[in-house]
């Protein structure tokens, strides 16, 4: 079956511009997470949405923000880019129920270089 | 804030040798913990996982220990091959929401000589 699909893979953006990446979830996941990584930072949790709902949330400003849509594909937005924004933006999926059927799976991500 | 972090951030081994990678944890709240292993240019790839109420669990090649007394996990690869060179993540998971919240640690590189 198809992977998840994150577009686009490289994207180069001005400091105070905003970028919309997007992320298609394997086919029946509800669950979809997103992550930053970075060299300094390394990978750290930015929001979960399931069923359209935000779940949960890390700790980053509210520049950051994502929805999900009815299909389960999920797009996260950051306005007003900063230079530290810079990294590769990764979104996971899994069926998100609950206790178990945990596994999830990575995208190749997208990697944002703001200038 | 609450953290994971690894204690060897590089691992050098020849091909062949068993390779043990290890984690601390902090959350005592985390009761599922993953490794992941991230080759360059991909996202991670789960590994294996195992619950609070384990102590070990095995897979292909790969054994997990938890220690939850000092907050610790280790990855073990047996017969190490070039292809399991990569970047090497545990996770800590605490319940919150209805879902899973993971905490990374910062990642080991695993580099396998022929």
């Amino acid at each position: 079956k198809a992977g998840v699909t994150q577009t686009p893979r490289y994207l180069i953006k001005t400091r105070g511009q905003q970028v919309t990446l997007s992320c298609s979830p394997i086919s029946g996941h509800r669950s979809v997470s997103w992550y930053q990584q970075t060299p300094g930072q390394g990978l750290q949790f930015l929001f979960e949405y399931f069923s359209e709902t935000q779940r949960n949330k890390g700790n980053f400003p509210g520049r950051f923000s994502g929805r999900q849509f009815s299909n389960s594909r999920s797009e996260m937005n950051v306005s007003t880019l900063e230079l530290g924004d810079s990294a590769l933006y990764l979104c996971a999926s899994s069926f998100g129920r609950g206790r178990g059927n945990t596994e999830a799976f990575f995208g190749q991500g997208t990697r944002l270089t703001v200038v | 804030g609450e953290s994971v972090g690894l204690h060897l951030p590089t691992l050098s081994v020849q091909e062949g040798d068993n390779s043990i990678i290890n984690c601390a944890y902090s959350n005592s709240a985390s009761d599922y913990f993953i490794w992941y292993k991230q080759e360059s240019g991909k996202g991670p790839q789960f590994i294996i996982d195992i619950r609070s109420n384990m102590d070990k669990r095995q897979g292909q090649r790969v054994t997990v220990l938890l220690n939850k007394t000092v907050k610790h996990l280790s990855l073990q690869i047996a017969a190490t091959q070039p292809g399991d060179s990569a970047v090497y993540f545990c996770a800590e998971n605490a319940y919150l929401g209805g879902s899973y919240i993971p905490t990374f640690g910062r990642g080991t590189s695993l580099i396998v000589h022929p």
